[in-house]
């Protein structure tokens, strides 16, 4: 069964900090997997899309990475802000139909000042 | 603007009513999809579309059902709303086809669906 675990479930830091949001997936075949940021009362935004052959991908502050051999991924924010307080959701999919794809949970990141 | 769309933003509504909830995209993309988000904030495909083509059909109760007019166009008609139906339901499209090796997907800003 194809599976996306984030971990953890929720951070709280302060503003300046850096984090590292992790995400383990089991999905096979495997095509690309994406980061999402969703703002409270939002609708997700992409970040980051990593294809087999990518390991690393930035966004500004936030800096994916991908492990295609252990199937993991994290995504890295350097330098936190308040407004990166939000929920973040790690996506795999198993072919280039982005419907076919598997979602994590999310991490409920809070940036305290 | 360059956008997913949805209407209305807030759905107030008693149990065994019927609710639509419109979804339109001007991105020129081919396959839209409906997604819901419980409590929990868990995000979970119900429906995909490609080309006014239902393609993806979860676990979803026949109450549910999908209607694209066109490929710009996902609609979203729900029968004898259940107290359980209360949710944020998102609208999301992307561009299919061969030769990618992804495709991205952009979402609508999601509609907070209540029932009494």
């Amino acid at each position: 069964k194809n599976q996306v675990e984030q971990s953890p479930q929720s951070l709280i830091i302060l503003e300046g900090k850096n984090c590292t949001l992790q995400c383990n997936y089991t999905v096979s075949p495997f095509s690309n997997l994406r980061w999402y940021k969703q703002d409270t009362g939002r609708g997700p935004v992409s970040l980051t899309i990593m294809t087999f052959s990518e390991n690393t991908k930035s966004n500004g502050r936030y800096t994916a990475t991908l492990d295609a051999d252990t199937k993991q991924s994290s995504l890295h924010i350097t330098a936190s802000q308040l407004s990166d307080s939000a929920s973040y959701i790690c996506v795999v999919s198993g072919d280039t139909n982005a419907g076919k794809s598997t979602f994590g949970d999310g991490t409920t990141l809070t940036v305290k000042p | 603007d360059t956008a997913v769309s949805q209407t209305p933003k807030y759905l107030v509504t008693q149990m065994g009513n019927d609710k639509s909830i419109k979804c339109e995209q001007n991105l020129g993309h081919d396959t839209m999809y409906w997604y819901k988000q419980d409590s929990k904030k868990f995000l979970k495909i119900m429906f995909s579309y490609n080309n006014k083509e239902l393609i993806i059909n979860e676990t979803v109760p026949n109450r549910f059902s999908p209607k694209s007019p066109d490929k710009a166009h996902l609609n979203l008609h729900i029968n004898s709303l259940e107290l359980g139906d209360s949710a944020v339901y998102f609208c999301a499209s992307s561009l299919a086809g061969s030769g990618r090796s992804y495709n991205e997907q952009f979402f609508g800003p999601g509609t907070r669906l209540t029932v009494l």
